[in-house]
């Protein structure tokens, strides 16, 4: 089983419509978890963090749910301007490295 | 302003060569990385260093070698034993905490697109 799994997608959602996307990670001793965002054919940027209290940043919000081994990220009201491809990452206990999730392709429509 | 400097930025190479990919940071960070990245595909991870004069290897380390002899410089050497080395190298440090651990947040240059010809 691969250390963190995404759905590749892709979405395609219309404009304000509400759309989610999980990852799920198999070492339940994860620490650390992130969503990054990535532009066709740029380097990816960093999106939020994720909390296991969850967190929300304007449309966006973020959760964990260590029992499941999942994290979230739902985007309300989508725009045109997130289609892009949301990539998770994880930093595990006893390695130092991160590890990406093969990431989520969102296309938001007119 | 700080950041992070890969180079150069498209790179063509013929089969049976080596060819090393630049990265510069001077935001001061300990631990630097390199991925890399096939169309439609994720980031995977070929080798990561935590501080100066060590390095591990990632997943996909065969093929590829570096060093880190400075903090603010960490190389990628492609060599002619990577049976398929077209793909896109993104090059990351991360900071750390107070604590002495990694805060998992990545800073990424932009990146090195490498074609064999």
């Amino acid at each position: 089983r691969k250390e963190v799994e995404q759905d590749p997608g892709p979405f395609n959602v219309p404009e304000g419509a509400t759309v989610a996307f999980n990852c799920t990670y198999s070492n339940s001793a994860s620490q650390s978890f992130f969503w990054y965002r990535q532009d066709c054919r740029k380097e990816p940027k960093l999106l939020m963090s994720v909390y296991s209290s969850g967190n929300e940043d304007g449309r966006f919000t973020a959760q964990l749910n260590r029992a499941s081994q999942y994290i979230s990220l739902l985007i309300r009201d989508s725009k045109l301007s997130d289609s892009a491809t949301y990539l998770c990452l994880h930093q595990g206990t006893g390695r130092r490295a991160l590890t990406f999730g093969s990431g989520t392709r969102l296309q938001v429509q007119p | 302003d700080g950041g992070i400097t890969q180079s150069p930025k498209y790179l063509f190479r013929k089969e049976g060569q080596n060819v090393t990919l630049s990265c510069e940071q001077n935001l001061n960070h300990d631990a630097m990385y390199w991925y890399r990245q096939d169309p439609g595909q994720g980031l995977r991870l070929i080798y990561y260093s935590q501080i100066v004069n060590d390095f591990q290897k990632g997943d996909i380390a065969e093929g590829y070698s570096v060093s880190r002899e400075k903090k603010e410089s960490f190389p990628l050497t492609v060599t002619s034993a990577q049976k398929n080395p077209t793909a896109f190298y993104l090059c990351a440090s991360s900071p750390r905490t107070s604590g002495g651990t990694n805060t998992g947040e990545l800073f990424f240059g932009e990146g090195s697109r490498l074609t064999v010809l």
